[in-house]
């Protein structure tokens, strides 16, 4: 069964600082990894997927995300956090076969401090 | 072009009682699928239809169910409610052509249920 494990719960930087959310998966096939971000009282928005097309995936808002197969990762970076980066991230696999069926990650929050 | 629109936002039920959520997907999207979101256990998918016919179904009990109408707009019931079944629950819609590396899911905002 596909699955991801996000490190971390919470997860606190500086204005301005690096941004690392951290995310592993685990699946027997290539992977459709996701990273989506959930601002309170809304849905979720995808920030970017990785299809395999390419290792190095740029997403909105800044954000990026390397799919390391030899480590099963998927991290979230961002160069530089602005405070409007203070939402909750959660990391996703799609099922084999459909792009419906997601498994989303425990998610972490993201507090950006001045 | 208008994104996916849940109602209602909020409700307060009590136990026992039954509710029925409405989600309509952004225009040509044929797939629409449900995701409850608790604290406790997470985001976790419900249930998924695609031209009126359920295609994927979660762990979940009977209690809880769907359907979609021809026009793609879809309804989720949850009968005989329990206090654990207080969640945001989540509608998302997609193209669904080309496979998942093609598709993302579109998420509505929610509707946020309560069961006193």
């Amino acid at each position: 069964a596909q699955s991801v494990t996000q490190l971390g719960s919470h997860v606190s930087v500086s204005e301005g600082a690096l941004v690392l959310l951290r995310c592993n998966y685990s699946s027997s096939v290539p992977p459709y990894l996701f990273w989506y971000v959930q601002y309170p009282n809304q849905g979720l928005q995808l920030l970017l997927k990785y299809t395999s097309a390419a290792t190095l995936v740029k997403g909105i808002n800044g954000f990026e995300a390397e799919f390391k197969k030899s480590e099963t990762s998927f991290h979230l970076t961002k160069p530089s956090a602005h405070m409007s980066d203070a939402a909750e991230y959660f990391c996703a696999v799609a099922h084999t076969g459909t792009a419906s069926k997601l498994t989303f990650g425990t998610g972490t929050r993201l507090q950006v401090t001045l | 072009k208008a994104g996916v629109t849940q109602t209602p936002r909020y409700l307060i039920k009590t136990r026992g009682q039954q509710v029925t959520l409405s989600c309509s997907p952004i225009s040509g999207h044929r797939s629409v699928s449900w995701y409850q979101q608790t604290p406790g256990q997470g985001l976790q998918f419900l249930f998924e239809y695609f031209s009126e016919t359920q295609r994927n179904k979660g762990n979940f009990p009977g209690r809880f169910s769907g359907r979609q109408f021809s026009n793609s707009r879809s309804e989720m019931n949850v009968s005989t409610l329990e206090l654990g079944d207080s969640a945001l629950y989540l509608c998302a819609s997609s193209l669904d052509v080309g496979g998942p590396g093609a598709n993302v899911l579109t998420f509505g905002a929610g509707s946020r249920l309560t069961v006193l």
